[in-house]
């Protein structure tokens, strides 16, 4: 399968807790996007990845909340000290640096987070 | 900010039957304007989408028309069938202060559709 991958799949955290979530983009996806869907509603922007640099970041994405893309690959989102607040589906989406799909963001099946 | 309003939030048709969901959105600057199927467990998957110089896009079954003028667009849906079932997603890409965009897309609140055999 050569879509975006995400692990895990679930995740269950106590409040306070720290939890770390993986994305693994399409191959050669030089962009990612880390969005946020609580239920009933649509994805919500959180940040932004163009290689290893972080461009943007939403006022959503609180200082507890941190994303790291080292080598322009693989992404991680943490959240530490978690609150029940933060319970959500967590996306992750690639694109291409070019050509055709440049505008399409590709997204993974995105790891649900439940804080007790 | 953008903001991205979509109607109807429920939606039940009949197999067979066309299916239209609304989207309107705030930012005069959009340009491009996905529509994202997403079925239970599973992340968004992209099914059409159309860009600001064209008035209306069609694949198969799916087609979107956009008004800039009025700031809406809408997907359309016909033949439905039973596998159509899904929530749907508009969203617009929106423009930082900057007036640079990266991508980042803001979605309306989805449509949940459900094609009754």
């Amino acid at each position: 399968d050569t879509g975006v991958s995400q692990n895990p799949r679930h995740k269950i955290t106590k409040r306070g807790q720290n939890v770390t979530f993986r994305c693994d983009p399409i191959s050669e996806h030089n962009r990612l996007y880390w969005y946020r869907q609580t239920l009933g509603q649509g994805p919500e922007f959180l940040t932004y990845f163009q290689n290893e640099a972080q461009l943007e970041k939403s006022r959503l994405l609180s200082d507890r909340f941190s994303a790291e893309r080292p080598k322009g690959s693989f992404s991680t989102l943490e959240i530490q000290r978690t609150e029940q607040g933060d319970s959500a589906m967590y996306l992750c989406a690639s694109s291409p640096p070019e050509g055709i799909s440049y505008n399409e963001q590709f997204f993974g099946p995105g790891t649900r987070l439940t804080v007790l | 900010g953008e903001n991205v309003e979509q109607h109807p939030s429920t939606l039940s048709v009949q197999e067979g039957d066309s299916a239209v969901i609304k989207c309107t959105y705030s930012d005069s600057a959009s340009n491009y304007f996905p529509w994202y199927k997403q079925e239970l467990g599973k992340g968004p998957q992209l099914i059409i989408d159309i860009r600001s110089n064209v008035g209306e896009k069609k694949d198969q079954r799916i087609a979107v028309t956009l008004n800039k003028t009025a700031k809406h667009f809408s997907l359309h849906i016909t033949e439905t069938q039973p596998e159509d079932s899904a929530v749907y997603f508009c969203a617009a890409r929106i423009y930082n202060a900057g007036g640079t965009s990266y991508g980042k897309l803001t979605f309306g609140q989805g449509t949940i559709l459900t094609v009754h055999p």
